[in-house]
């Protein structure tokens, strides 16, 4: 069985560009939550998708934005980037009817 | 009503000593609380998780209190070694919600040999 994993693992981007994350859930796993850690903080949730659809979203704006594909994999897109925009970006993948959810090792974006 | 409050920001403790972190929620509707463990550069590795039906789980070394009235619950840990040098984070969900976590601000620990 494999992990959550995430590509790329680093990312440089200049302020105002835009940047796609992606990330393969769990073998099995449905739902992918994405999660943004700041450094120094803990994770913040951005939003879920399950079955190819947002299944809730937290306190982020309009220009984070994903998708979810038929193979569970789902992408995270970041536009206009911002200066705090620079994190940690977290996927995390798990089963829609247990509570565990099991992370990726992260991409981190730097927006200089 | 989404916080969840998490003490001390850092700690320092002898090896083969105790470890506790502290964590308190404001929404009584959570039922589901893990921690989680992270290493510099890593994701966060569940390590154990607790529901408000029960007041105590253990696991190895780890044990997670849960005290429903008080809205608070803490982890243990037992024997400390080096290696559980890491950065640990209480969080809560709602099962109803989907599960989205939300996340304390993180314990430092440092486990001196």
């Amino acid at each position: 069985e494999t992990g959550v994993t995430q590509s790329p693992t680093h990312l440089i981007k200049t302020r105002g560009q835009q940047v796609t994350l992606r990330c393969s859930s769990q073998s099995g796993h449905n739902t992918v939550s994405w999660y943004q850690q700041a450094l120094g903080q803990g994770p913040q949730f951005i939003f879920q998708y399950y079955r190819e659809e947002e299944n809730g979203r937290g306190n982020f704006p309009p220009r984070f934005s994903g998708l979810q594909f038929p193979n569970y994999s789902s992408e995270l897109n970041v536009n206009a980037l911002e200066l705090d925009d620079s994190a940690l970006y977290l996927c995390a993948s798990s089963l829609p009817w247990r509570d565990e959810q099991y992370f990726g090792p992260g991409t981190r974006l730097t927006v200089t | 009503q989404q916080q969840v409050k998490q003490s001390p920001q850092s700690l320092i403790v002898q090896k083969g000593g105790i470890s506790i972190i502290n964590c308190a929620y404001e929404n009584t509707a959570f039922d589901y609380f893990p921690w989680y463990q992270q290493f510099p550069g890593k994701g966060p590795a569940l390590l154990i998780a607790i529901r408000p039906d029960v007041s105590e789980k253990k696991e190895g070394r780890f044990t997670i209190s849960f005290n429903k009235s008080a809205k608070q619950f803490s982890l243990h840990i037992m024997d400390s070694q080096p290696g559980d040098s890491a950065t640990y984070f209480c969080a809560a969900s709602r099962q109803a919600a989907g599960n989205k976590l939300t996340f304390g601000g993180g314990t430092r620990v440092l486990v001196k040999p």
